[in-house]
């Protein structure tokens, strides 16, 4: 079955600085890459997705970009603010299957 | 009003008692879910059910049971609590077209 690997656990940047967070899977039949936030006392939220036809996305100050010849996956924020504290889930899915399987997440700590 | 509503938000009960965990929502999805998440884990699929006559085992289903009373409503029980199954809780819908997975804000389950 599928098995998604995040990196890193915990992550640690200056306001204004970059984030990334990277993903592998194991999956060949996977397409839909989903990025879910969870904010403190609240459930996962999806903030980005991608689809294995595309290599790059971007929303604002979020990207996530996708080698599916390498089975990687990676979110980027830019000038991360405070409120951009949280744990980041990646995901894959084969949209014609029925499970997401999440990565273990990675706590991103914006310090002021 | 929240699209996904679990409740109890919070339980603490000892080994052995049977526990109920509900779950409902507005969304008018036929796709319905319970995650398990444990910290460095990320989420576990416990169950999942597609409609009010479909139930599918997860990841890790041994010690849980699931109800699905109506298109609107799954339900989680832990027959016989035991220590290792505190964890935080979450019911969630899936959007079929797209696969976004919409979450409930968590039910978070202590067993002494």
């Amino acid at each position: 079955g599928e098995n998604v690997e995040q990196h890193p656990s915990t992550l640690s940047v200056q306001e204004g600085d970059s984030a990334v967070i990277k993903c592998t899977y194991s999956d060949s039949a996977s397409n839909y890459f989903p990025w879910y936030k969870q904010e403190l006392g609240k459930g996962p939220q999806l903030i980005i997705d991608i689809r294995s036809n595309v290599g790059e996305k971007k929303d604002q100050r979020i990207a996530v970009t996708l080698n599916k010849t390498a089975k990687h996956f990676s979110l980027h924020i830019t000038e991360t603010q405070p409120e951009d504290s949280a744990v980041y889930f990646c995901a894959a899915k084969d949209t014609g299957g029925f499970k997401t399987i999440f990565g273990a997440g990675t706590r991103l700590f914006v310090k002021a | 009003d929240a699209d996904v509503t679990q409740t109890p938000r919070n339980r603490i009960t000892k080994t052995g008692k049977r526990i109920m965990l509900e779950c409902s929502q507005t969304k008018g999805h036929d796709r319905m879910y319970w995650y398990r998440q444990d910290p460095g884990l990320g989420l576990q699929l416990i169950y999942y059910s597609f409609d009010v006559k479909d139930i599918n085992k997860g990841e890790i289903s041994d010690g849980y049971s699931v109800s699905r009373q109506a298109q609107a409503k799954f339900s989680l029980s832990l027959e016989s609590a035991i220590p290792n199954q505190t964890a935080l809780y979450f019911c969630a819908t899936s959007d079929p077209g797209s696969g976004e997975l919409f979450f409930g804000e968590g039910s978070r389950l202590t067993v002494l």
